[in-house]
Formats: C-alpha cells, structure tokens, sequence
C-alpha cells in the first residue's frame, strides 16, 4: 500500500517557489526521518534536506540558503519549500522515510516522486 | 571529497555474478555505512541493502553489499533479465553532513 504521497505544482518559473508536499500514511513512529531528494534529468540523486520526529532540520549546505523543510501539527504531512528556482532546480523531486536506529540513514518507503521543471 | 564515484555502465549474462563498486572517501564511506538502491527507469528508488550488508525483507538474496575501507559493493549472482536497470550507492558524508548518492550504475543483461 502507498505509505508516502507526495503532491505539488509541476511547473514554475525563474525566481519562483517550489512548494511539494508528502503525507506519511505509514505508522507513526518517534524514530522516523523523512528526507526529500531530487534527480535532475539523467543524472543522480542529491538529497536536500531532512526534518525528524522533533521537527529539528537539516539542510544540503548547497541548497541550504534556499530551502526549508516543516512538518504539520500531527507530523503526518511534510513539506518542502525551495525559494528563487531557476533551470537548473528542474528535477524528479522525492519524499522519502528512514529510520536512523534501523536503517542508519538509508530510506526503506519513498513517494511516487513529482516532476518540477522550471522554464520561463 | 563528498563524491561517491561508481563505474556509469556495467553487463553480464544471465546466470553470471556481477559485482558493482561505489568509491568513496574518508568522509564517507570510510566512517559510514554505505546503502545500495535499485531504481527501474521511470520509478522511485528501492532499497536493495542497507548498513552495508543488511538486505530488507523481500530482497532476494541474490543481492549482497559489502564494505572494505573506503570502498562498497553490491553483488548480483544467478543474473536475471529483470535486474537490467540502474543501481545507486548511497552513504552519509561528514562533512555534508548529509547523504551522498552514487552517479549510478546501469547494469545490462546481454
């Protein structure tokens, strides 16, 4: 069954804000990280940033100054805001889950990712 | 150096053993675990070994990780036609201090 659904606009333009969202239908658990990771066209994956159970965050120093990741009040949904896009942030964006005492930093559940292109 | 660096392409036959390699550094691998993911094109990424070695319920175990130094490896014996896809290693890098990908490996099944 899907654990993780992610849902968000798949076009912007230069200098707008890419928003994504992702609701964990999974259980609930105090040890889950949930990670989102983007794969621009033909090449690899980057991870962007993380935020756990306690809503505490961690960002790829790349994008750092760019993006924030928050959580909702029933820390079912995250979310993912990458401000000032240009083509280059034109890619497969993912939400994924791990757990750091299970998996170390591995992700076992992913979305069905959503493609963001970025083009005036 | 927060790059891990895999060899783009890689082939064997059906039946054969093949083993693919994921380079890093002290930073990386060399202080981490290292994952390994299978991604069909078209599809999320799916986790194929974790911490090295572990493989996650319903892995076949055709699949293994290993780890030595600075360097990983995943091996695929008993080769099958559904295993042609790509392979992505993946580690934490301390001085990131995030995770690191592999550029990926796209293995065929002559």
């Amino acid at each position: 069954q899907v654990q993780l659904q992610q849902w968000g606009a798949g076009l912007l333009k230069p200098s707008e804000t890419l928003s994504l969202t992702c609701t964990d239908y999974g259980t609930s658990y105090s040890g889950f990280y949930w990670s989102w990771i983007r794969q621009p066209p033909g090449k690899r994956l980057e991870w962007i940033g993380e935020i756990n159970h306690d809503r505490s965050t961690n960002y790829n120093p790349s994008l750092k100054s760019r993006v924030t990741i928050t959580m909702d009040a029933s820390k079912t949904q995250f979310s993912l805001n990458l401000n000032s896009v240009t083509a280059a942030d034109t890619a497969m964006y993912y939400c994924a889950r791990g757990s750091r005492l299970e998996l170390d930093d591995a992700f076992n559940v992913w979305g069905q990712g959503t493609m963001v292109s970025v083009s005036s | 150096q927060s790059v891990l660096t895999q060899s783009p392409s890689l082939s064997g036959a059906p039946g054969q053993r093949v083993t693919i390699s994921c380079s890093g550094s002290s930073s990386n691998i060399g202080s981490n675990t290292v994952h390994w993911y299978q991604q069909v094109p078209g599809s999320a990424p799916n986790l194929l070994i974790h911490s090295n070695t572990q493989r996650p319920s319903g892995v076949p175990d055709r699949f293994s990780g290993s780890k030595s130094g600075t360097s990983a490896s995943l091996a695929i014996s008993g080769l099958q036609s559904e295993d042609e896809t790509s392979y992505y290693c993946a580690t934490w890098d301390d001085s990131l201090n995030g995770v690191i990908f592999g550029g990926g490996t796209k293995l065929t099944v002559l």
